[in-house]
């Protein structure tokens, strides 16, 4: 089962920055928090991924509340390319975890 | 970055026979690989764990007899669906956890039609 909870969906303006939230009040200590996004009939992407500190590379940000029950992917200047479904997963980097997807979150990225 | 390989992208064949589905990491060793299966506008529905050398993990309601995998080598993992019927007509995508440090990745997906 999934263990995080993302609304079902979320438009944005091109060029403005995109700020999608996840629920994950029962992580526990160890488990990470992932993001990968999906555009329409391709395989998932990974984009980002952390622990307790705020993340950054270059295609997003990862900013996660100091009592880790919640994050936000911020993409700073979305583009229409970046409309996709995006998914937000906890698990454990231990290797021997399944990689659950839940419902995910569809953003759109309006012209 | 990790490539994953999946092929074929699209597939198209007739009830009752069978297909194959090969995913490969192309610059890394993958010790595991998923299986997934995603009908329209749902998410991804996991089917199976498989590791390198052993038998694989199906999840809950996927039968193993139909849907066959095989983790041969570090790098190769092939689905086999076999006796296809229409209703398993769907978009399957494989992921190759890399073993160095078990990040993820994905392969583009094989859109299967039975007709």
């Amino acid at each position: 089962d999934a263990k995080t909870t993302q609304p079902p969906s979320m438009d944005c303006a091109e060029g403005r920055a995109a700020n999608l939230p996840c629920n994950h009040s029962t992580i526990s200590g160890n488990e990470y928090v992932y993001w990968y996004r999906q555009i329409h009939s391709q395989g998932p992407q990974y984009i980002i991924h952390g622990l307790k500190n705020n993340e950054t590379n270059e295609m997003a940000s990862l900013i996660i509340t100091e009592d880790r029950k919640s994050s936000t992917l911020i993409l700073p200047h979305a583009t229409l390319r970046d409309t996709a479904v995006y998914y937000c997963i906890v698990l454990h980097q231990g290797g021997s975890e399944k990689l659950v997807f839940g419902k995910g979150m569809k953003l759109t990225v309006n012209p | 970055g990790a490539v994953v390989s999946q092929h074929p992208s699209r597939v198209i064949c007739k009830s009752g026979t069978s297909v194959k589905i090969e995913c490969r990491s192309l610059d890394f060793q993958a010790t595991t690989m998923f299986w997934y299966r995603q009908f329209p506008k749902q998410s991804l529905m996991l089917m199976a764990t498989s590791n390198e050398g052993s038998k694989a993990t199906y999840e809950q309601g996927v039968e193993k007899d139909k849907f066959l995998i095989n983790h041969a080598s570090l790098t190769l993992s092939t689905l086999t669906v076999t006796s296809a019927h229409p209703e398993d007509s769907s978009f399957y995508i494989c992921s190759a956890r890399r073993s160095v440090d078990f990040e993820a990745f994905f392969g583009q997906g094989t859109r299967l039609t039975v007709v």
